[in-house]
């Protein structure tokens, strides 16, 4: 089983600033990794599919890079709606998730 | 509007079963994609649990549910579900059902969500 590591475990941060969420896996996962959005009593939303690219809808300042075993989530200026927990996902093997990263307001 | 809507879940007790159903707003919305469950446990993280393909010929389980769990499909009544015997306290979780982005169980990504439906195992 790939084990995905994200970090910081939590990020507090203010509205407009930039924040890096990280997720290295156990081993290479190539650039089938994708990341998603969770709110509170809200199922969660796939913001990025294979590393990089964007889901249909959502907004530009939503960025991952990476490959290998190491990615980046990068969201370039923080709008209020979204602070929510971050999960990253391989798809490398049968799929397995981050334990993932809460961002919350500072 | 594209939708998932689970149904089934509640309170069991330990070794019992359940059933759980994922039905679709549309039947061309799931008809042609393997359809997975993933659960979270209250106050937890995701954890994949079951994928079947497009057309309910090949399913794959998570080792902690392989052999009590089994997922089915009939895509007549967009609807996918998940037979859930042998409960013990820790699947207690929120299910999710959720479609993939091919047709194959390999290597998904999980595109639309439900909103879930609880599961709660205690005695």
């Amino acid at each position: 089983e790939i084990v995905l590591t994200q970090s910081p475990a939590t990020l507090s941060l203010s509205p407009g600033e930039r924040a890096t969420l990280s997720c290295r896996a156990s081993q290479s996962v190539s650039t089938f990794l994708a990341w998603y959005q969770q709110k509170p009593g809200q199922a969660p939303r796939l913001l990025i599919y294979d590393a990089s690219n964007r889901a249909t809808g959502i907004a530009a300042r939503f960025s991952g890079s990476g490959s290998g075993t190491d990615f980046t989530l990068t969201i370039s200026s923080l709008e209020p709606e979204d602070f929510a927990i971050y999960y990253c996902q391989q798809r490398s093997t049968w799929p397995t998730f981050g334990q993932g990263t809460r961002l919350d307001i500072k | 509007q594209m939708q998932l809507v689970e149904s089934g879940g509640g309170v069991v007790q330990p070794g019992t079963s359940l059933r759980l159903s994922c039905e679709a707003s549309a039947v061309t919305f799931i008809s042609s994609y393997a359809m997975h469950w993933v659960r979270q446990a209250p106050g937890k993280g995701l954890e994949w649990v079951a994928v079947i393909s497009y057309d309910g010929t090949n399913t794959y389980y998570a080792d902690s549910v392989k052999g009590r769990f089994t997922m089915s499909r009939d895509n007549s009544k967009h609807t996918v579900y998940l037979q859930m015997s042998s409960l013990r306290d820790d699947d207690t979780a929120i299910y999710y059902c959720a479609r993939g982005q091919s047709p194959w169980i390999e290597q998904p990504t999980f595109v639309f969500w439900g909103q879930g439906t609880p599961v709660t195992v205690s005695s």
